[in-house]
């Protein structure tokens, strides 16, 4: 099956610098990745996605980059705000398989003042 | 919110005991999904079902049991041999159709047991 890893697991930064967050998936067959962002005790919701046809795709601050070769995808903040602070987890996905999500560990990203 | 909804928000079992978590979805969704949220580990998938009266175990299945008699509801029951069943457990629901690939969340029921 699909193997998800993420790093780091914890990242702080100074607010107005940039974060990056990365993934690695193993099975190549995976054609859709969506990052999720968690605030303490709530729901995880989606905040960007990138489907395998696609190497780059941006959303105001964030964008998320894709590189099927490697087999790796990097979530990049830019301008990060307090509000930024949360878990954040990658996923890999691949059709025809019930849209079954493999997710990675999350990284626990701190915006200091 | 999200059109998906689980209860109740905090649970609380005695070891031995089967405990039964809700979910319902009034987005149409085809799919639905557990999963269960360790610190440290992820999501990981126990359930999910593409469509009623049909369900596949995911990568930690053992020690639950699902039904799906209803488009709108997906119930997880966390029995009685689940080793180690204090966990959040988050459900999903996608539509799963060509143009959508998207889970959306419920807000989790957090369950303890002592």
């Amino acid at each position: 099956g699909e193997n998800v890893e993420q790093h780091p697991s914890t990242l702080s930064v100074q607010e107005g610098d940039s974060a990056v967050i990365k993934c690695t998936y193993s099975d190549s067959a995976s054609n859709y990745f969506p990052w999720y962002k968690q605030e303490l005790g709530k729901r995880p919701q989606l905040i960007i996605d990138i489907r395998s046809n696609v190497g780059e795709k941006k959303d105001q601050r964030i964008a998320v980059t894709l590189n099927k070769t490697a087999k790796h995808f990097s979530l990049h903040i830019t301008e990060t705000q307090p509000e930024d602070s949360a878990v954040y987890f990658c996923a890999a996905s691949r059709r025809g398989t019930g849209n079954q999500f493999y997710f990675g560990t999350g990284t626990s990203l701190t915006v200091i003042p | 919110d999200g059109g998906i909804t689980q209860s109740p928000k905090y649970l609380f079992r005695k070891e031995g005991q089967n405990v039964t978590l809700s979910c319902e979805q009034n987005l149409n969704h085809d799919a639905m999904y557990w999963y269960r949220q360790d610190p440290g580990q992820g999501l990981r998938l126990i359930y999910y079902s593409q469509i009623v009266n049909d369900f596949q175990k995911g990568d930690i299945a053992e020690g639950y049991s699902v039904s799906r008699e209803k488009k709108e509801s997906f119930p997880l029951t966390v029995t009685s041999a689940q080793k180690n069943p204090t966990a959040f457990y988050l459900c999903a629901s996608s539509n799963g159709g060509a143009l959508s690939y998207e889970q959306y969340f419920g807000p989790g029921t957090r369950l303890t047991v002592t």
